[in-house]
C-alpha cells in the first residue's frame, strides 16, 4: 500500500493563478481532510470529506474548494491564489472521523508570490 | 478557532531531561490522540486516550487523559535526541481539531 500520496511536492504559483493539490489514498479510507500549517498555528483543518460525495468546511476554508467523487482522491483546488495561501498543506485519511488514527500525506509546500 | 490549545509552544531541554507538554479543550472530548510530526516530516499517530483518567505508556512516553476529559499531557522520560519534534494533540469529535503544538528541542 502506498498510503497517503500528495502531488506536486513544491509548487510555486503567482497571485490569482489557480491550481490543484493532488491527494490520494489507498487504504480504502471513508474520512479525508486538508490541513495547512503554518509557523505557529499548527494544524488548521481546511475541507473534510466523510465519504465519496460528501465535504465539509473545516475552520479555515476560504479561498479553498473540494469535491469528493470517489474514495480515493480528494483534491483541493485554490481558485485564486493569494500570498496569504503560503503554507504547507496536509492530507490525512482515517477509517472514520473519530476514534481512528489519521494517516498524513508528505505534504505540498507552496509558495505564492 | 483552536478547539484545543497545547502549552508550552516551544522546550529545550538538555538531553537526559525530562518533558511534558499539556493540552486543554474548553469542551468534553470523546477521545484525545496524539501525533509527532519530525522535523520537515509529516504527522504521526503516536496514541489515543479514550477513558476518562486513562494513563497509557510507551516505552519513555506516558500519555494521560483527564478526569473531566478536557485536557491531557504527554510525558517524555530522560529525553534524547530521537524525541525531537513537534507533538500534536487532537480531539476529534465530528471532524479533527489539532493543538496547536509544542516544538521540542534536545539539546545534546
Amino acid at each position: 500500500n502506498a498510503g497517503v500520496t500528495q502531488t506536486p511536492k513544491f509548487q510555486v504559483l503567482k497571485t490569482g493563478q489557480s491550481m490543484t493539490l493532488q491527494c490520494a489514498q489507498d487504504m480504502n479510507h471513508e474520512y479525508m481532510s486538508w490541513y495547512r500549517q503554518d509557523p505557529g498555528m499548527g494544524l488548521r483543518l481546511i475541507h473534510y470529506s466523510v465519504g465519496a460525495g460528501i465535504t465539509d468546511q473545516g475552520e479555515v476554508p476560504n479561498g479553498y474548494n473540494v469535491s469528493r467523487s470517489t474514495t480515493e482522491d480528494f483534491p483541493l483546488r485554490l481558485l485564486s491564489a493569494a500570498p496569504s495561501q503560503t503554507s504547507v498543506y496536509f492530507c490525512a485519511s482515517s477509517r472514520q472521523a473519530s476514534y481512528n488514527e489519521q494517516f498524513f500525506g508528505p505534504g505540498t509546500r507552496l509558495t505564492v508570490l | 478557532g483552536q478547539q484545543v490549545m497545547q502549552i508550552p509552544q516551544y522546550q529545550h531541554v538538555q538531553e537526559g531531561e525530562d518533558f511534558t507538554t499539556y493540552c486543554n479543550s474548553s469542551t468534553t472530548l470523546s477521545n484525545i490522540q496524539w501525533y509527532k510530526q519530525r522535523p520537515g516530516g509529516h504527522p504521526v499517530f503516536l496514541i489515543q486516550l479514550v477513558k476518562s483518567g486513562e494513563v497509557k505508556k510507551q516505552k519513555r512516553l506516558t500519555f494521560q487523559f483527564g478526569e473531566a476529559k478536557k485536557n491531557s499531557s504527554l510525558h517524555i522520560t530522560a529525553t534524547q535526541t530521537t524525541d525531537v519534534g513537534t507533538y500534536f494533540c487532537a480531539g476529534p469529535r465530528n471532524q479533527f481539531y489539532f493543538g496547536t503544538g509544542t516544538s521540542l528541542t534536545v539539546i545534546p
